[in-house]
């Protein structure tokens, strides 16, 4: 079975903190993905990467950076967390070949204070 | 943008009764995700299906694209099938962009 692990189930940050957010998958996955769950907003995707040290931005990717240094590993960066960051984060992977069926982890529910 | 709507949006059943989930699409897509949001959060991907029938146990999927919609048939359906049903699709740009776009889900309630 494919497992997608995030570090935090829960996390209370404060305004202006950094704010780090790890996903780690043990299928050898090449892609990895991150999204933000909001109500009435749906998922919107935040950056995906395909490879190893290769990113791009998804809908919303402003005020977030992303970190690819190894295969298995992606972490979502909140540079200065503001309170319009309080959300569900999701992070997913899928393979390359098939990349629809992703995978998710359990969430991250963030509030920012 | 690519426009998902999903049917209806709330649906309540009693435990051991069927449903029907749809999934209208606006434009051609070239793959189409069904997910089960359970809840306690955590998104589960039930059916890959671009086109055609797929079955699962009690779940089964199917997607007519020249039409542009998906169903997602739940038979028996007991307390664990709650949650909220997401379609998910890839716009047909042929660019390969990596970016699904979700439907806002159908909420669904089994009731025992």
């Amino acid at each position: 079975d494919v497992k997608v692990t995030q570090s935090s189930r829960y996390l209370v940050k404060r305004t202006g903190e950094k704010v780090f957010l790890e996903c780690v998958q043990d299928m050898d996955h090449e892609n990895m993905f991150w999204y933000r769950q909001d109500p009435g907003l749906g998922l919107r995707l935040i950056y995906f990467s395909y490879d190893v040290k290769m990113k791009e931005k998804g809908d919303i990717p402003e005020g977030y950076s992303v970190s690819r240094e190894k295969k298995e590993r992606f972490s979502l960066i909140l540079e200065s967390a503001s309170t319009n960051q309080t959300s569900m984060y999701l992070c997913a992977s899928s393979l390359k070949r098939v990349w629809v069926e992703q995978y998710f982890g359990p969430g991250t529910r963030l509030t920012v204070t | 943008g690519i426009q998902v709507e999903q049917s209806p949006p709330d649906l309540i059943l009693q435990e051991g009764a069927n449903s029907t989930l749809r999934c209208n699409f606006s434009d051609s897509v070239n793959n189409l995700q069904w997910f089960h949001q359970n809840p306690w959060g955590q998104l589960i991907n039930l059916f890959y299906i671009p086109s055609g029938t797929k079955q699962n146990g009690r779940l089964s999927a199917t997607t007519v694209a020249t039409e542009r919609y998906s169903l997602l048939y739940i038979s028996s359906s007991q307390t664990t099938d709650s949650g909220v049903y997401f379609c998910a699709v890839d716009v047909d740009s042929g660019a390969g962009s990596y970016q699904l776009t979700f439907g806002k889900g159908t909420k669904l309630s089994v009731i025992p």
